[in-house]
């Protein structure tokens, strides 16, 4: 069963920053959060992942929550590549990934 | 490095038959988990292997069953295929599996009919 809970679908300009949510209310001390995104035909793609203290990558940042029962994954400046579903996974102890429905973003030209 | 190489892309088999995917992983990884997608229920765990042996199952029927070979290459097995295994059957491999990032491939298309 899916760990995470995230908005369906989400909407950014081109060139704008894109700011996407993810509740992990069950988390526990010892659960990684990673994001993946995946674009049509292909296999998810990793963007970045973290434990409690906020994360830097060349494609993203990831602030997580101090309580840990949500992150934010953000894109600092949409482009039209960076439209696809976009998968909040909590990782537990026993290295499974609980992948959840996912947030479909469209970027607008 | 080569990415995730899955075979075949697209597959049709009919009820009742059994079928075998092949995932061969970026060299040097020795973790190889399988997913299946599906539009109602989304990414799907089937299971993990890492050197040659079954680390972590998901929650699917027996019928569905893996196995890896000496060289991290994996293969799963539906049997008795139903209706409801069409699916995009993703491989995704990572080098020992503890948090590390997945590098998937496009997966296999299953069509059951």
């Amino acid at each position: 069963d899916a760990k995470t809970t995230q908005p369906n679908s989400m909407e950014s300009n081109e060139e704008e920053p894109v700011h996407l949510p993810c509740n992990h209310s069950t988390i526990s001390g010892t659960d990684y959060i990673h994001w993946y995104r995946q674009l049509p035909s292909q296999g998810p793609e990793y963007v970045i992942h973290g434990l409690t203290s906020n994360v830097n990558n060349r494609m993203a940042s990831l602030a997580i929550a101090e309580d840990r029962k949500s992150s934010t994954l953000i894109l600092h400046r949409a482009t039209l590549r960076d439209a696809a579903v976009y998968y909040c996974i909590q990782r537990d102890t026993g290295n499974q990934f609980y992948f959840g429905t996912g947030t479909s973003l469209t970027v607008i030209p | 490095k080569a990415g995730v190489t899955q075979t075949p892309r697209y597959l049709i088999k009919t009820r009742g038959q059994q079928v075998t995917l092949s995932c061969s992983p970026i060299s040097g990884h020795r973790s190889v988990s399988w997913y299946q997608q599906t539009p109602g229920q989304g990414l799907q765990f089937l299971f993990e292997y890492f050197s040659e042996t079954q680390r972590n199952k998901g929650n699917f029927p027996g019928r569905f069953s893996g196995r890896q070979f000496s060289n991290s290459r994996s293969e799963m097995n539906v049997s008795t295929l139903e209706l409801g295994d069409s699916a995009l059957y993703l491989c995704a491999s990572s080098p020992d599996g503890t948090n590390s990032p997945l590098h998937f491939g496009n997966g296999t298309r299953l069509t059951v009919t």
